[in-house]
């Protein structure tokens, strides 16, 4: 199963972009990148998906390196409600079978 | 259209106890998962359930089970309880292969 390596912890300032990366170097070619996010105490949202094309969608955008070993996840413009855990997810393939392995994840701070 | 709804919230028991956890996945979801989540490991995936049948495993002893009825509902048990099982306990729901997750509010388990 692919694996999946984020920063452990990002500041941004309020109203700026937020770019959150996320390497993926092992995965294959069929599968996905998922992006979620955690607040506390909630079970995680989705965020936005992808497999090779740039993605964006009214939360976010995803940019998906041509080679696809890495992507990031970024938030126009950032606003203290978007402090959460992100977590860059690749949705794995076996057998016809999906199953979503989690990394550790980032703990985005938006800053006022 | 309601969530994913898990039940209990919030839950206490001592080691060697066993325990049941409730899932209602969104209506139309036929495929609902189950996720550990401690501050040490993450979010670990348990299991996954489609149409009452279990269609994937993650790497958990036997006490952990699940089952799934006909109206998609979903239960996890964890029986000989450990003091290592105290974990936020998610559940997903999503229609079908490939789609997206819906996570609920999940249960926290402390287990004395």
């Amino acid at each position: 199963d692919a694996k999946t390596t984020q920063p452990p912890s990002m500041d941004c300032a309020e109203g700026r972009a937020a770019n959150l990366p996320c390497n993926h170097s092992t995965i294959s070619g069929n599968e996905y990148v998922y992006w979620y996010r955690q607040i506390h105490s909630q079970g995680p949202q989705y965020i936005i998906h992808g497999l090779k094309n740039n993605e964006t969608n009214e939360m976010a955008s995803l940019i998906i390196t041509e080679d696809r070993k890495s992507s990031t996840l970024i938030l126009p413009h950032a606003t203290l409600r978007d402090t959460a855990v992100y977590y860059c997810i690749v949705r794995s393939d076996t057998s016809g079978t999906y199953k979503y392995i989690f990394g550790t994840g980032t703990r985005l701070k938006v800053l006022a | 259209k309601a969530g994913v709804t898990q039940t209990p919230r919030y839950l206490i028991k001592t080691r060697g106890q066993q325990v049941t956890l409730s899932c209602s996945p969104i209506s139309g979801h036929r495929s609902v998962s189950w996720y550990q989540q401690t501050p040490g490991q993450g979010l670990q995936f348990l299991f996954e359930y489609f149409s009452e049948t279990q269609r994937n495993k993650g790497n958990f002893p036997g006490r952990f089970s699940g089952r799934q009825f006909s109206n998609s509902r979903s239960e996890m048990n964890v029986s000989t309880l450990e003091l290592g099982d105290s974990a936020l306990y998610l559940c997903a729901s999503r229609i079908h292969e490939g789609e997206k997750l819906f996570f609920g509010s999940g249960t926290q388990l402390s287990v004395l």
